[in-house]
């Protein structure tokens, strides 16, 4: 069966610092893999996803961008973070299409 | 109209009873329905997932689903203090644009009393 393994496990940045999150999964290959958020009082929102190496489909526009560098590795960028990127982000993991996604652990970070 | 809705809660049941947790989509062509578990302050972990119209039933949970009337529904027998969490409901398209995407509703909060 498949981990996921996400870090850090908890962050606190300042408004305009910069971002970097990184989510990686063992026991699988060729997964897809979705970044998630889910805000204070709000529901999961997705944010990208990739079916492969390089390939991503972004479903929010933001300052917030992802990467797949490697198979089973999936990283969630931001340049210059605002107040509203503060959130719960998870990493999450299935096969196929409609197959079950299966989420990491996930990172808190906090925006100051 | 919001496309996946669920009653914020919290539903509170004593132990041992019935938890009654619901949901209802609005794109009717879709074809996969999950429920999820979260504990506060830890990640979604899967429940259940049901495909076809009808009772899916493992262990304590129950699903239920209904695509005429797009509901879907999950059922806790004796419920235990260990089940208070926020239950999300998730829908698939399952083919077509968006069929990568699982649409999640705010979820429902479980308070089970002993």
């Amino acid at each position: 069966s498949q981990t996921i393994h996400q870090w850090p496990a908890t962050l606190v940045q300042p408004v305009g610092s910069p971002l970097s999150l990184e989510c990686t999964v063992e026991g699988t290959s060729n997964p897809n893999l979705y970044w998630y958020r889910q805000a204070a009082g709000r529901g999961l929102q997705l944010l990208f996803y990739s079916v492969g190496i390089g390939q991503i489909s972004s479903e929010v526009p933001q300052n917030l961008s992802a990467s797949r560098p490697q198979d089973r590795q999936f990283i969630l960028s931001s340049k210059k973070l605002l107040l509203s990127d503060s959130g719960f982000y998870l990493c999450a993991s299935n096969k196929g299409v409609a197959d079950t996604q299966y989420f990491g652990p996930g990172t808190r970070l906090t925006v100051l | 109209q919001k496309e996946v809705e669920q009653n914020s809660g919290p539903l509170s049941v004593p132990e041992g009873a019935i938890a009654s947790l619901n949901c209802t989509y609005s794109d009717r062509g879709s074809q996969s329905f999950f429920w999820y578990r979260q504990y506060s302050g830890k990640s979604p972990e899967l429940i259940m997932f049901i495909y076809s119209n009808g009772d899916k039933e493992d262990g304590r949970f129950t699903a239920q689903l209904n695509k005429a009337s797009q509901y879907v529904s999950l059922l806790i027998r004796d419920s235990q203090p260990s089940d208070s969490a926020t239950y999300l409901c998730a829908v698939n398209k399952g083919s077509g644009a968006g069929s990568y995407q699982l649409t999640f509703g705010k979820g429902t909060k479980l308070s089970v009393i002993p």
